[in-house]
C-alpha cells in the first residue's frame, strides 16, 4: 500500500521569505512519481512540480523546488521569496506502478502568506 | 484547449435522489479518475479507469457506479445519494504511467440534503 504523510496542517511565512512544506511517503515500489498540487481558494488544481524516483537532480519550476531525499522517504515543496498569491492550500502525491498507477494524495497543508 | 471537463459545477439532491456527474477530457487520456474532497482529508480515490471498458475501485467506492465506454468520457453515477456524499468531487486524467501528472476539471460542489 501507498501513503501520503503531510503533517503541517497549516503554515504561516512572512511575504518574500522561503518556506518548506513537509510531506513524506511509504512504498515499497522503487519506481514511483511524486507530485505537489496547488489548490487556491477558487478551487482548482493546479499541478506545480515533479520528481521521479530515478531522478538524480531535486527538480525545479521557477519558486518551486523539490527537495528530495530517497534514503528517508520525503519529498518537501520549498516556496522561495514567497508571494500573496502563494496563500493556498497545498496537496502532496504520489502514484507507483504496483498499484496501477493510482495517484494517492496527503491531506493536505493550507500556507498563508503575510503581508 | 478544453482538458478536463466536469458537469454541473454545483448541485443539490434530496436524499434517496440519484445522478450523475460527467466528466469529459479531450487529450486522449488512457487512465481517469474520480476523487472527492472533505475537509481534512484531502483527496480520497473514489473509482479508476485505465481504458475503456476497465474500471476499478478505489479507496471510497460505496455508494458511486462509473462506466468507461469510450476515451473520453467517464460518468459518476450517485445510486441513492445520502448527506454523507455532501462533498467537493474532482474528475482528473492523465496518461498511463507512474511519471505522468493528471489534469484536473474544475471540480463539483455536491450538497445533499
Amino acid at each position: 500500500a501507498q501513503k501520503i504523510t503531510q503533517t503541517q496542517p497549516g503554515m504561516f511565512v512572512q511575504e518574500k521569505e522561503a518556506v518548506t512544506l513537509d510531506c513524506t511517503y511509504d512504498t515499497s515500489d522503487p519506481s514511483y512519481g511524486l507530485f505537489w498540487y496547488k489548490q487556491p481558494s477558487s478551487g482548482e488544481m493546479i499541478f506545480l512540480i515533479y520528481q521521479g524516483s530515478y531522478d538524480q537532480q531535486n527538480a525545479t519550476e521557477g519558486r518551486y523546488s523539490l527537495n528530495f531525499q530517497k534514503a528517508r522517504k520525503s519529498a518537501n515543496l520549498v516556496i522561495s521569496a514567497s508571494q500573496l498569491g502563494d496563500s493556498a492550500m497545498y496537496f502532496c502525491a504520489m502514484r507507483t506502478g504496483g498499484s496501477n498507477y493510482k495517484l494517492t494524495f496527503g491531506k493536505g497543508t493550507l500556507l498563508t502568506v503575510n503581508p | 484547449n478544453a482538458g478536463v471537463t466536469q458537469t454541473p459545477k454545483f448541485q443539490v439532491l434530496k436524499t434517496g435522489q440519484s445522478m450523475t456527474l460527467q466528466c469529459a477530457q479531450d487529450m486522449n487520456h488512457e487512465y481517469m479518475s474520480w476523487y472527492r474532497q472533505d475537509p481534512g482529508m484531502g483527496l480520497r480515490l473514489i473509482h479508476y479507469s485505465v481504458g475503456a471498458g476497465i474500471t476499478d475501485q478505489g479507496e471510497v467506492p460505496n455508494g458511486y457506479n462509473v462506466s468507461r465506454s469510450t476515451t473520453e468520457d467517464f460518468p459518476l453515477r450517485l445510486l441513492s445519494a445520502a448527506p454523507s456524499q455532501t462533498s467537493v468531487y474532482f474528475c482528473a486524467s492523465s496518461y498511463r504511467g507512474r511519471f505522468t501528472e493528471a489534469f484536473f476539471g474544475q471540480g463539483t460542489r455536491l450538497t445533499v440534503v
